[in-house]
C-alpha cells in the first residue's frame, strides 16, 4: 500500500478536462507545499510535470496544472490529447523517516 | 542537456550483492544532490536513497537501511548504489534522479531521470 492515495484509473475523451487526485496526511501533503507530479509512459522513465504544488518546469505544456487543498493535491489536464495516455504519480516531502513519498499512480486512458 | 546513463543491473540470487552506476553529463555533477528511486514490476515508484552534492549526507528509506549504500565519485561524475543482502522484494527497475537545487538539498522533486536498470533478485 502506497503512502499517498491515488485512484487506480481515470478516463476521458479528447478535448475534455480531467482532474487526478492525490490524498495524503497532515505529515506530508497537508504540512508542506512540496507536492510534485510525474508522467510515465510504458517502458519509459518518469517525467516531471509539476513541482511545489503549482509550478511547471520549462517545456511542460500549460495544459497541466496543479493545486492543493488540505491533505489532497490535484493535477488537472485540460484539452486531453491521445499522447496524455500514461501513468501519473504524485509525490510529497514528508516529515517521516521516509523523506519522499509517492502515490500508487493513476492510469489515464484517453477514450 | 542533462544525461544520466545507468548500468549494472541484472539477475542476482537472494542474499547476494550488486552495484548500480549512473554516469552523469550535461551539468556540474558535483554541485547537485542525487537520488535512487525504484519501481517494482507493475507497481508504483518508491524513493530509495539520497546523497548530498559533496557526499556528506545520506538518507535511506527504512526498508534498505543497513543493506544499501549510496555513494558518488565527483571526479568521474558517477553515482553508485551498492546493494547487499538482496531480497526478492528488491526486484525492481532502479532509476537515478537529480535533485534540482545547486548545493542545497531540495529532497522533494526530481528534475531529471536516468533510463532505469532492472534488478531481478531470484534463486
Amino acid at each position: 500500500q502506497s503512502a499517498l492515495t491515488q485512484p487506480a484509473s481515470v478516463s476521458g475523451s479528447p478535448g475534455q478536462s480531467i482532474t487526478l487526485s492525490c490524498t495524503g496526511t497532515s505529515s506530508d501533503i497537508g504540512a508542506y507545499n512540496y507536492v510534485s507530479w510525474y508522467q510515465q509512459h510504458p517502458g519509459r522513465a518518469p517525467m516531471l510535470l509539476i513541482y511545489d504544488v503549482t509550478n511547471r518546469p520549462s517545456g511542460v505544456s500549460s495544459r497541466f496544472s496543479g493545486s492543493k487543498s488540505g491533505n489532497t493535491a490535484s493535477l488537472t489536464i485540460s484539452g486531453l490529447q491521445a499522447e496524455d495516455e500514461a501513468d501519473y504519480y504524485c509525490s510529497s516531502y514528508a516529515s517521516t523517516s521516509t523523506l519522499i513519498l509517492f502515490g500508487g499512480g493513476t492510469k489515464l486512458t484517453v477514450l | 542537456q542533462v544525461q544520466l546513463v545507468q548500468s549494472g543491473g541484472g539477475v542476482v540470487q537472494p542474499g547476494k550483492s550488486l552495484r548500480l552506476s549512473c554516469a552523469a553529463s550535461g551539468f556540474t555533477f558535483g554541485d547537485y544532490g542525487m537520488h535512487w528511486v525504484r519501481q517494482a514490476p507493475g507497481k508504483g515508484l518508491e524513493w530509495v536513497a539520497f546523497i548530498s552534492y559533496d557526499g556528506g549526507n545520506e538518507y535511506y528509506t527504512d526498508s534498505v537501511k543497513g543493506r544499501f549504500t549510496i555513494s558518488r565519485d565527483n571526479t568521474n561524475d558517477t553515482l553508485f548504489l551498492q546493494m547487499s543482502s538482496l531480497r526478492t522484494a528488491d526486484t525492481a527497475v532502479y532509476y537515478c534522479a537529480k535533485d534540482p537545487y545547486l548545493f542545497v538539498a531540495a529532497l522533494r522533486w526530481f528534475d531529471s531521470w536516468g533510463q532505469g536498470t532492472l534488478v531481478t533478485v531470484s534463486s
